[in-house]
C-alpha cells in the first residue's frame, strides 16, 4: 500500500458527462501528480500541484481541470466525456520539491461509454 | 514518433534467468532516468533512478544509461516469478519529477 488513495476504483459514464475523481495524497506530502494511462499512450503526466499551486502541465486537455485543496487532496475533473478518454487515471504525491520518490495510487478506471 | 520507446513484449522467461528491458529516446536533454515496476492492478513503483550515463546496481536489479547512444536498460538476475509485471521506464530533463516521460512498459512474465 503507497499511502495514496484514489476514489472512485471504477466509474462508467456516458459520453458528455462529468466526473471527478479525488486524491488523498500520502501524510504529509506536498505535491500531487495526475497521470493517465491508456494501452495506446502509455502512461502520460497530465498536471502536478504543490502545497495548492498548480507547479507544472503536462498534456491536459482543456475539458480537464484539477486543483489541489488546503488539506492538500486533489481532485481531477474531467467534462465534456469522449470516448477516448476511457482509460486509467492515477494520481502520485511526493513530500516536496526536487527530487525524491514519487508513490503513485491504485488508480482510478474511467470507462467512458 | 515518440520521445521514449519501450518494446511492449510480451516477454516470457524461465525462472533463474537474466533479464534484458531496453528503452530508446530522441530527446537529448534526457538527464534523469527511472524504472518502475506495475503489478496488474496496481500503481508504478520506482525501481531504480539513475542520473546521466553509467551505471547503478540494487540487488538483483541493474540500471544501464548510455547517453551517447539514447539508450537505457534495466538487467533482472535470477529472476523470480514475483519479477512478473510490466516495467516501465521514465525519464526527465529537469531535477525532480515534474513532466516525467515515460515508455509504454514492456509485460514481463517469469515462468516457475
Amino acid at each position: 500500500d503507497s499511502g495514496v488513495t484514489q476514489t472512485p476504483k471504477h466509474l462508467i459514464t456516458a459520453t458528455g458527462q462529468r466526473v471527478t475523481l479525488r486524491c488523498s495524497p500520502r501524510s504529509g506530502d506536498l505535491s500531487v501528480y495526475w497521470y493517465q494511462q491508456s494501452l495506446d499512450q502509455g502512461l502520460q503526466f497530465l498536471i502536478q500541484y504543490y502545497n495548492g499551486e498548480e507547479r507544472a502541465k503536462g498534456n491536459i486537455l482543456e475539458r480537464f481541470s484539477a486543483q489541489q485543496f488546503p488539506d492538500l487532496h486533489s481532485e481531477l475533473n474531467l467534462s465534456s466525456l469522449e470516448l477516448g478518454d476511457s482509460a486509467l487515471y492515477f494520481c502520485a504525491s511526493s513530500s516536496g520539491e526536487g527530487y525524491n520518490t514519487i508513490y503513485f495510487g491504485e488508480g482510478s478506471w474511467l470507462t467512458v461509454v | 514518433q515518440k520521445e521514449v520507446e519501450q518494446d511492449p513484449g510480451p516477454l516470457s522467461v524461465p525462472e533463474g534467468a537474466i533479464v534484458s528491458l531496453n528503452c530508446t529516446y530522441s530527446n537529448s536533454a534526457f538527464q534523469y532516468f527511472m524504472w518502475y515496476r506495475q503489478y496488474s492492478r496496481k500503481g508504478p513503483e520506482l525501481l531504480m533512478y539513475t542520473y546521466s550515463s553509467g551505471n547503478k546496481e540494487d540487488g538483483r536489479f541493474t540500471a544501464q544509461v548510455d547517453k551517447s547512444s539514447k539508450y537505457i536498460s534495466l538487467f533482472i538476475r535470477d529472476s523470480q516469478p514475483s519479477d512478473s509485471a510490466t516495467y516501465l521506464c521514465a525519464m526527465s530533463a529537469i531535477f525532480g519529477n515534474e513532466k516525467l516521460t515515460f515508455g509504454t512498459g514492456t509485460r514481463l512474465t517469469i515462468i516457475p
